[in-house]
């Protein structure tokens, strides 16, 4: 069982549509990052968010912080086609070693033209 | 911003044979550094934090004598898998921490080891 479960796991749309990814848990999180991987390269930091109830937006996409800092919502307006990659959340909890990430299990977006 | 280049991108060896990765900091010192296996289609699984100056800490399952780690200098950590078999195959991604939030991670391109 993965401490971040990340939804859906696969997503195809057309491009203009809109989406939203969704990473949870039952865990709190001292901050929580998005990121984005293209195939064959490393993941790129999208954004991220440290204070409950966060909003930060980038472009077309609207990152989300709950509350209770378990869980963030990733959404992303008029879908376009270089938006297609591997979207992953990671957490950070507070521990001996200092914030430490833990990866959710992605979500394939493809966005077709 | 941080710029971390690993190398090589792509490795193809002989099973049996070892090969090294290299995870370097460009433009930054990294105390720490982190070791990421990822399975086609699959999440990032950390395998072990570098250290500076000390011992890697391994994750649970990773062999620490099959992934030799080395973090001799601040922009620096080596990974290398000894004897590397088929199943070692995989995409192995590094990351940078910059100051103490090791939160904030900075990650190479990854290198696709296949091993024959």
């Amino acid at each position: 069982t993965q401490l971040l479960e990340q939804s859906p796991q696969f997503l195809s749309i057309q491009e203009g549509e809109n989406l939203t990814v969704y990473c949870n848990s039952s865990s709190v999180f001292s901050s929580l990052q998005w990121y984005r991987q293209e195939p064959g390269e490393g993941p790129v930091l999208l954004v991220t968010v440290v204070t409950g109830g966060e909003v930060k937006k980038l472009k077309r996409l609207t990152f989300q912080f709950g509350d209770a800092r378990k869980d963030s919502s990733l959404h992303i307006t008029a879908a376009q086609t270089g938006d297609t990659g591997l979207y992953l959340c990671a957490g950070a909890k507070r521990n001996n070693a200092g914030n430490m990430l833990t990866f959710g299990g992605g979500t394939r977006l493809m966005v077709k033209p | 911003g941080a710029v971390v280049s690993q190398h090589p991108s792509r490795v193809i060896c002989k099973s049996g044979t070892s090969v090294k990765i290299e995870c370097r900091s460009l433009d930054f010192q990294a105390t720490t550094m982190f070791w990421y296996r990822q399975f086609p289609k699959q999440s990032l699984m950390l395998m072990a934090t570098s250290n500076e100056g000390s011992k890697a800490t391994y994750e649970q399952g990773v062999e620490k004598d099959k992934f030799l780690i080395n973090h001799a200098s601040l922009t620096l950590s080596t990974l290398t898998v000894t004897s590397a078999h088929p199943e070692d195959s995989s995409f192995y991604i590094c990351s940078a921490a910059r100051g103490t939030a090791k939160n904030i991670q900075y990650f190479g391109a990854g290198t696709r080891l296949s091993v024959l």
